[in-house]
């Protein structure tokens, strides 16, 4: 199947600072990513799809201006967490989808903890 | 109401029991579900996906689709504390988005 990476694994930032997540497909040209958001003893949320050379489409209660998504190629998404807040710290996983299987492939997520 | 529902748990159940993991959804016009096991730091695994009502076996691993009632289950047959981590489960809406449950704790005890 399809390998996603994520970099960076861990991040410590402090509040206020922007802090940029990247997400590749490394055997799979993926037309569309999802980025989820994690917190503690909770379950993935998704934060915004994106379709490679299009703008993301927001879930409700999602910030578009603090959480930019850029998906410019096939095998590249980034998201940047803008102004990062303590509350902003979680687990962010992206992950691909290959519609045509149907199979999503996961990232090994990035941990962010804003201070 | 919450697009998809799980009893968060935890389930503790003991080794080589069974243990059943339910699940249930709104939107009734979904088509394709799905059963992840996560454990702790890590990114969601794929244990099994389910498109038709009725059964579909794995191992020791049983999901179980009824779309009338719009549930989902997942059944794990002689339960090891391997197995223990959080079971999660998702449905893909006709947007192609991939919407997750918030996951039950399942505690295998040797």
């Amino acid at each position: 199947g399809a390998v996603v990476s994520q970099h960076p694994s861990r991040v410590i930032c402090k509040s206020g600072t922007s802090v940029k997540i990247e997400c590749r497909s490394l055997d799979f040209q993926a037309t569309t990513m999802f980025w989820y958001r994690q917190f503690p003893k909770k379950s993935l949320m998704l934060m915004a799809t994106s379709n490679e050379g299009s703008k993301a489409t927001y879930e409700q209660g999602v910030e578009k201006d603090k959480f930019l998504i850029n998906h410019a190629s096939l095998t590249l998404s980034t998201l940047t967490v803008t102004s990062a807040h303590p509350e902003d710290s979680s687990f962010y996983i992206c992950s691909t989808w290959d519609y045509r299987t149907d199979t999503q492939y996961f990232g090994p997520g990035t941990r962010l903890t804003v201070l | 109401q919450k697009e998809v529902e799980q009893n968060s748990g935890p389930l503790s159940v003991p080794e080589g029991a069974i243990a059943s993991l339910n699940c249930t959804y709104s939107d009734r016009g979904s088509q394709s579900f799905f059963w992840y096991r996560q454990y702790s730091g890590k990114s969601p695994e794929l244990i099994m996906s389910i498109y038709s009502n009725g059964d579909k076996e794995d191992g020791r691993f049983t999901a179980q689709l009824n779309k009338a009632s719009q549930y989902v289950s997942l059944l794990i047959r002689d339960s090891q504390p391997s197995d223990s981590a959080t079971y999660l489960c998702a449905v893909r809406s006709n947007t192609g988005k991939l919407i997750f449950g918030q996951g039950t704790t399942l505690q295998v005890k040797p």
